[in-house]
C-alpha cells in the first residue's frame, strides 16, 4: 500500500530554474495539500484541494503554483526558483467527509522533497 | 491571527525519564491532533482531541486537552530512545476551509 508518493527526494535548482514536485496518492482521497518545512518554523500550508479541478490558497502561495486534473495527483510547480524557497516539501492527502467541522480526519504525509535553491 | 506555539523548542533526555511537552494557542480551536515527524519522514497522526479536558493514552503517551480549548500536553512516561523525533502538534480554527495549522514542534531527543 503505497500512500503518498513523492518525487523527487532531493533536488538541487539554480536560481531562476523552474521545476515540478510530483505527488500521487493511492487512498482515493478527496483533499491534498502541499507544506513547506523550514527549520523551526513547523509546516506551512502552500496551496490545497478539495477535489479534481478545485484548488485554493494556503498560507505562503507566493511563488507557486499547483493543478488537480485528477483525484489521484496533485502537482507543485515551482517557476522562477528563488533562495527563500530553499526548504522541505510535504504533500499529504486526506478523506474529509461531508461534515463541516472534520475533528476526526487524519492527513497522511508523503515522505518529502528537500529543495535547495542556489 | 492565530497564534501557535510549541514548548521546548528542543529537550535532550535520558532513557527512563518522563518529560512534558506543551502546545499553546492564542484562540480557542475546535480540534487539536498531535503528530510525530521522524528524520527524513513526514509527519504522522499520533492523537486527536476534541472535547475541552479531554486526556487521551496511548501505550505510554499522555495527551490532554486544556479545559478552555487554547492548550494542550503531551506526557510521555519512561521515555525510550524510539521516542525520538519532531513532535508537532496541529490545530483546526473554526475559519474558512477549516484547514489545519502547526506549530514549530518540539525536537527531542532520548539517549540510551
Amino acid at each position: 500500500n503505497a500512500g503518498v508518493t513523492q518525487t523527487p527526494k532531493f533536488r538541487i535548482l539554480k536560481i531562476g530554474q523552474s521545476m515540478t514536485l510530483q505527488c500521487t496518492q493511492d487512498m482515493n482521497h478527496n483533499y491534498m495539500y502541499w507544506y513547506r518545512q523550514d527549520p523551526g518554523m513547523g509546516l506551512k500550508l502552500i496551496y490545497y484541494s478539495v477535489g479534481a479541478g478545485i484548488t485554493d490558497k494556503g498560507e505562503v502561495p507566493n511563488g507557486y503554483n499547483v493543478s488537480r486534473s485528477t483525484t489521484e495527483d496533485f502537482p507543485l510547480r515551482l517557476e522562477l526558483a528563488a533562495p527563500s524557497q530553499t526548504s522541505v516539501y510535504f504533500c499529504a492527502s486526506s478523506l474529509r467527509m461531508g461534515s463541516p467541522n472534520p475533528t476526526n480526519e487524519k492527513l497522511f504525509f508523503g515522505s518529502g522533497t528537500q529543495l535547495s535553491v542556489l | 491571527t492565530q497564534l501557535l506555539e510549541q514548548s521546548p523548542q528542543f529537550l535532550s533526555i535520558q532513557e527512563g525519564e518522563n518529560l512534558t511537552v506543551y502546545c499553546n494557542s492564542s484562540s480557542v480551536f475546535s480540534s487539536l491532533q498531535w503528530y510525530r515527524q521522524e528524520p527524513g519522514e513526514g509527519p504522522v497522526l499520533l492523537v486527536t482531541v476534541v472535547t475541552g479536558g479531554e486526556v487521551k493514552k496511548l501505550k505510554r503517551l499522555t495527551f490532554q486537552f486544556g479545559d478552555a480549548r487554547k492548550d494542550s500536553s503531551l506526557h510521555i512516561t519512561a521515555a525510550q530512545p524510539g521516542d525520538t523525533g519532531l513532535y508537532l502538534c496541529a490545530l483546526r480554527f473554526n475559519n474558512a476551509g477549516n484547514m489545519l495549522t502547526f506549530g514549530g514542534g518540539t525536537r527531542l531527543m532520548v539517549k540510551p
